[in-house]
């Protein structure tokens, strides 16, 4: 069945500093794949989304490029902010699960000022 | 422009109770779903519903019960509540039942059960 995989948290980064969460994705066919955001005591929100390889998903200084030759979807951002604290979810859908939105386990980001 | 509405937010139950988790949405979309969250694992699927009067199981159904009468309502009952069904829980939906579209999530209900 379908997987995804995150790096080890949490993540604990300076203001400014650049940030690189790791993802991979198991899955057959042509997933779409996407970044959710949860900020504390909130749901989750879509931060960023791509549908196709090659395909590059951005939103508030968030970048991830839907790479099918490595199954990667790594978020990256060039300098983060203390606001961008939260927890990170890679996930896919249209794998092999029919409509299911599969995650990885969360990687929790603390930003320091 | 409410989205998806989940509610209560917060709740207490004595191990053995029952009750309803709500979920609505106004957004005319086929797809809904529920999901519990846990430290460490993520977010897993209990049950989902392609349309009105269809539903299916996920990866962790057992003690949940849902039913899809109206494209906009798609409830999760709790049988008779155990301790390890303290989570949080998030109702999701999508136009599409295939993707590749985003799922739009409720803001939670976080449920102990004592």
């Amino acid at each position: 069945g379908d997987s995804v995989t995150q790096m080890e948290g949490p993540v604990t980064l300076s203001e400014e500093a650049f940030l690189t969460i790791n993802c991979t994705y198991t899955a057959t066919g042509y997933p779409s794949l996407f970044w959710y955001v949860q900020y504390p005591g909130e749901g989750l929100q879509l931060l960023l989304k791509a549908t196709k390889a090659d395909d590059k998903g951005s939103n508030k200084g968030f970048e991830a490029t839907y790479r099918k030759e490595t199954t990667s979807f790594h978020l990256e951002k060039g300098s983060v902010q203390v606001s961008d604290s939260a927890v990170y979810f890679c996930a896919l859908r249209g794998g092999t699960s029919y409509g299911k939105l599969t995650f990885g386990q969360g990687t929790i980001l603390t930003v320091h000022p | 422009n409410a989205g998806v509405t989940q509610t209560p937010k917060f709740q207490v139950l004595k191990t053995g109770q029952s009750m309803t988790l709500q979920c609505a949405q106004d957004m005319n979309h086929e797809y809904m779903s529920w999901y519990r969250q846990d430290p460490g694992m993520g977010l897993r699927l209990i049950h989902y519903s392609v349309g009105a009067g269809i539903t299916d199981q996920g990866e962790v159904p057992n003690g949940y019960n849902v039913s899809r009468s109206t494209t906009e309502d798609f409830p999760l009952r709790l049988l008779s509540a155990a301790p390890s069904q303290t989570s949080v829980y998030f109702c999701a939906s999508s136009y599409s039942p295939l993707g590749p579209g985003e799922l739009f999530f409720g803001e939670g209900s976080r449920l102990t059960v004592l």
